[in-house]
């Protein structure tokens, strides 16, 4: 199942520079998208959503970016922190499936260098 | 911060045993889900739940499989007889609503080790 696909694996950048993880997606029929990040040994934790009717949606060092006609969104961490190392998984979900369920891409690991 | 809170974070059963996952899910919140992670593969759904009954199964989530909310805190997972490819993290999430820009919120998982 590849509804939803992030491609780099792992990303890696200097403290203070900004961090793009991307994420491509084939299902029309997602409405939400969320990005969740997961440091080991925890579960994942939400970070920021964007709903289909938007293009671009922003908290903080935060924004997320949406490009419906290409299926693809961006998670932009600017700047970013050593603190912000950790594995990223971008996440749909559809309004009119009943169970909420969420569909994950397969996470990229980012790590922020000092 | 309330969070969702899963026990026991790690459990070693022997093939064919029954085991049940418990969650504490956060107090004022409806939703409530299953996901589970085997090692080096995807975050998959299994079930969500909501006044007490399941809205939506994956295929993954077949007779072995049943949910329960036994009492108004616990949620849980139980597994009937567990099977080598049960071994993976299981999470609980929940969310106060339906609505898909709502997030749902993770506790830490269990890692279940099925010998």
């Amino acid at each position: 199942d590849q509804q939803v696909k992030q491609n780099s694996p792992s990303l890696s950048v200097q403290e203070g520079r900004i961090s793009i993880l991307n994420c491509d997606y084939t299902n029309s029929m997602f409405d939400y998208f969320l990005w969740y990040k997961k440091y080991p040994a925890e579960g994942p934790t939400f970070l920021i959503s964007i709903s289909s009717i938007k293009d671009k949606n922003e908290d903080g060092r935060f924004t997320v970016f949406l490009n419906k006609s290409a299926k693809h969104l961006s998670l932009h961490i600017v700047p970013s922190q050593p603190g912000d190392s950790a594995v990223y998984f971008c996440a749909a979900s559809a309004e009119n499936n009943a169970g909420n369920m969420l569909t994950f891409g397969g996470g990229t690991r980012l790590m922020v260098k000092p | 911060e309330p969070e969702v809170t899963q026990t026991p974070s790690h459990q070693v059963t022997q093939m064919g045993q029954e085991v049940i996952l418990r969650c504490v899910p956060i107090s004022n919140h409806l939703y409530f889900y299953w996901y589970r992670q085997i090692l080096g593969q995807k975050v998959e759904f299994l079930v969500s739940f909501y006044n007490n009954e399941i809205s939506e199964k994956s295929e993954i989530f077949d007779d072995q499989f049943s949910v329960e909310r036994p009492d108004g805190s616990n949620f849980t997972l139980k597994i009937r007889s567990t099977k080598l490819e049960d071994s993976a993290m299981y999470f609980c999430a929940s969310s106060e609503f339906r609505v898909g820009n709502q997030p749902q919120h993770f506790g830490d998982g269990t890692r279940l080790s099925i010998l």
